[in-house]
């Protein structure tokens, strides 16, 4: 099983539409999650980074529940722009909080 | 402007001619990583470094080599590069706790 596992993807959707990733990590005791948004052929950029309480980032909405170990990140009112790939980040646990584990990421389509 | 810059950001080579690959970071941080990135599998760690003269292995480790002289910088060395390390590679630093991580612009290896 691996240690950080996403929705495989590619999402394809008009713009508009509301769309939910999701995320579940194997490693009870990491520390930290974030999401990062990654453009073709390009370095990954930090999204957001994700809290037990929930946040918030305009059309961007991040979840953590440690209990299921399962992080999503929702997209309301799809741009164009969002079309990326999407990848969950969780860091710390046995290791001190110096591994960093990506997952593969779930690439998004916004169509016109 | 903070950032992280990898040289060079395109290589091509031979099978067993020795290479390197430079990071620098002006921001200070304490942690350092390098990664690759292949098609299907993601990021994966190669190594990582909590501050000067110390290092660890990530998850894919073979056939590279890191060191950290000094806070900024931190090269990737391949003593000798094979096909299999033909890959997508991003440096990557981040301040202490459980921060999020800076990425350089990324660097195109292809081993022939």
């Amino acid at each position: 099983r691996k240690e950080v596992e996403q929705d495989p993807g590619p999402f394809n959707v008009p713009e508009g539409a509301t769309v939910a990733f999701n995320c579940t990590y194997s490693n009870s005791a990491s520390q930290s999650f974030f999401w990062y948004r990654q453009d073709c052929r390009k370095e990954p950029k930090l999204l957001m980074s994700v809290y037990s309480s929930g946040n918030e980032d305009g059309r961007f909405t991040a979840q953590l529940n440690r209990a299921s170990q399962y992080i999503s990140l929702l997209i309301r009112d799809s741009k164009l722009s969002d079309s990326a790939t999407y990848l969950c980040v969780v860091l710390g646990g046995n290791t001190g909080g110096f591994k960093t584990i990506f997952g593969a990421g779930t690439r998004l389509f916004v169509k016109a | 402007e903070a950032q992280v810059t990898q040289n060079p950001r395109y290589l091509i080579t031979v099978t067993g001619k020795k290479l390197t690959v430079t990071c620098s970071q002006n921001m200070n941080h304490e942690y350092m990583s390098w990664y690759r990135q292949d098609p299907g599998l993601g990021l994966r760690q190669i190594y990582y470094s909590m501050n000067v003269e110390v290092t660890d292995k990530g998850d894919v480790p073979e056939g590279y080599k890191v060191s950290r002289k000094e806070k900024r910088n931190f090269p990737l060395i391949l003593e000798s590069p094979s096909p299999n390390q033909t890959s997508l590679y991003f440096c990557a630093s981040r301040t202490g706790g459980n921060q999020p991580q800076h990425f350089g612009d990324g660097t195109r290896l292809s081993i022939l």
